[in-house]
C-alpha cells in the first residue's frame, strides 16, 4: 500500500461547528504532515508529527488541533474556523523526519467554511 | 531562508510537443533536495522527479527529465512527448531542514506554473 488516504474529500462547515479531517497511511512512514493550500498557492506547512509526537508547529491558531493516535493515523480537529480558512488541507507522510526524500501526499479535504 | 521561483505562472504546449517548466532557487546549504509535483485539479500532490544535490547525473523518470544546473541554481523539468492528462499544475519544491527543530525536514514550494496541453 503506497497511498496516503483523506477523507473526507469535501467538507463544509459553519464557524460554530466542530469537524476534524483523517489522514491515514500503512507504508509504515514515521513523519506525517499537514499542510494548508490556499486557492491559487502553494501548499505551506502547518504540522509536523515524528514518531507520533507533534514536532513541528508553523504558529498554527490554536482552532487548528492535530492529534497522532498511531503510527498510521493522523487526525486535525477544527473548531470555531473562520471563512478565510477555507482551503484544500493535504496530508502527507514520509519515510523519516530527517533526512531522505519520498514524501507521499493525499488526495486533500476541501473545506469550506460558511 | 531558501527560496523557490517559478517564473511561469501558465504554459501552452501542443500534444506530443516537449516542454520545459522553470525553477531556479536559493539555499546556502550545500546538501539539499529538488522536487517537481504535479497537481491536477482533484487537488492530489503526485510525485515526479527528485534531485539531490551531490547527484552527479540528472533525474530522469519515463517522460520527466530534470536539467540540474547547480552553478545556475536551476531544475528545470523537460516533460517529453507531452500528453493531455499532463494538463495539471506543476511545483517545483525544495527541502528544508528546520535547524532549530532538531533537524526535521518540511518542503518549501514555488509558486506554480499552469500547464495547458493542446490537441
Amino acid at each position: 500500500d503506497t497511498e496516503v488516504t483523506q477523507t473526507p474529500k469535501h467538507l463544509v462547515m459553519g464557524m460554530t461547528n466542530k469537524k476534524s479531517l483523517k489522514c491515514e497511511q500503512h507504508m509504515g512512514h514515521r513523519a506525517m504532515y499537514w499542510y494548508k493550500q490556499k486557492a491559487k498557492k502553494p501548499p505551506e506547512l502547518m504540522f509536523v508529527y515524528s514518531y507520533e509526537k507533534l514536532s513541528i508547529n508553523e504558529s498554527v491558531p490554536s482552532r487548528f488541533s492535530p492529534e497522532c493516535p498511531n503510527s498510521s493515523l493522523l487526525n486535525l480537529h477544527l473548531h470555531a474556523l473562520q471563512p478565510e480558512d477555507s482551503a484544500l488541507y493535504l496530508c502527507a507522510s514520509s519515510q523519516k523526519p530527517q533526512g531522505g526524500y519520498g514524501y507521499t501526499f493525499g488526495s486533500g479535504t476541501r473545506l469550506t467554511v460558511v | 531562508a531558501q527560496k523557490i521561483t517559478q517564473t511561469q505562472p501558465g504554459m501552452f504546449v501542443q500534444e506530443k510537443e516537449a516542454v520545459t517548466l522553470d525553477c531556479t532557487y536559493d539555499t546556502s546549504d550545500p546538501s539539499y533536495g529538488l522536487f517537481w509535483y504535479k497537481q491536477p485539479s482533484s487537488g492530489e500532490m503526485i510525485f515526479l522527479i527528485y534531485q539531490g544535490s551531490y547527484d552527479q547525473q540528472n533525474a530522469t523518470e519515463g517522460r520527466y527529465s530534470l536539467n540540474f544546473q547547480k552553478a545556475r541554481k536551476s531544475a528545470n523539468l523537460v516533460i517529453s512527448a507531452s500528453q493531455l492528462g499532463d494538463s495539471a499544475m506543476y511545483f517545483c519544491a525544495m527541502r528544508e531542514e528546520l535547524r532549530l527543530s532538531g533537524g526535521y525536514n518540511k518542503l518549501i514550494f514555488g509558486a506554480g506554473t499552469r500547464l495547458a496541453v493542446h490537441p
